[in-house]
């Protein structure tokens, strides 16, 4: 069974990056897509950038080229970088797998079927 | 870009009720690429159904779902007191390549 732990830092000053690593067991990351969302305080659920493979890495318009994820293959380990982050990016942050499965249509879905149990970033000085 | 909307934005039920949550889309959504989630206070969310109408792994087959182009539903019958979550329902593919609808929080009196 796949498990997911996540770390980093709980307080990131303005202007400054955010880093986060998501450790993988019970899969390798090089088996699947991988992704990193997070949640506003009494928010909804924000995508934040999905792995697909190293030369492919997608991430939310929204955030305006400012995330990066990578993995480290050597430690089975997913990251994110966030930078020039400002108090509008706290929030509870997520690594998440994206899983595509193949329907009887023949046709893929893609989901995220486990998670890391979240870390609570603040932005603040 | 694609906007979900979720409705409604409070249930209110009482056990062994069904709850019928609907998940609205701004554009046409390939059923292939709509999911449901559940998320219980401090936990992160659970996939409960993918591709429309797939349930997850361990998924108890009181929850449905269904629909197809915009409109889809996640019902769910015989409702329990564990039932009481905030439900998301996710698209995958338009843009931005992965969006979530507001939720819909159930209640179970």
């Amino acid at each position: 069974q796949v498990h997911l732990h996540q770390s980093g830092p709980g307080l990131v000053k303005p202007s400054e990056t955010l880093s986060l690593t998501c450790s993988v067991s019970g899969d390798s990351v090089n088996s699947n897509f991988w992704s990193w969302l997070r949640q506003s305080p009494g928010g909804g659920l924000e995508w934040i950038v999905n792995f697909f493979d190293n030369e492919n890495s997608v991430s939310n318009p929204s955030l305006q080229s400012r995330a990066a994820i990578s993995v480290e293959t050597s430690k089975n380990e997913v990251s994110l970088k966030l930078r020039s982050v400002t108090a509008a990016d706290t929030a509870v942050y997520y690594c998440a797998r994206l899983r595509e499965t193949l329907l009887w249509s023949g046709e893929s879905s893609y989901s995220f079927d486990s998670w890391g149990q979240g870390l609570m970033v603040t932005v603040s000085s | 870009d694609i906007v979900m909307t979720q409705s409604p934005g409070t249930l209110s039920l009482s056990p062994g009720e069904s709850a019928t949550l609907s998940c609205r889309a701004s554009q046409s959504v390939s059923s292939s690429y709509f999911a449901w989630y559940q998320q219980k206070p401090g936990q992160p969310p659970r996939l409960l159904i993918y591709g429309t109408s797939h349930r997850a792994t361990g998924v108890s087959d009181r929850f449905t779902g269904s629909g197809s182009g915009t409109d889809f539903t996640l019902t769910i019958s015989r409702l329990e007191p564990e039932d009481s979550a905030v439900y998301y329902c996710q698209q995958y593919g338009s843009s931005p390549l992965l969006s979530f609808g507001p939720g819909t929080k159930v209640h179970i009196k």
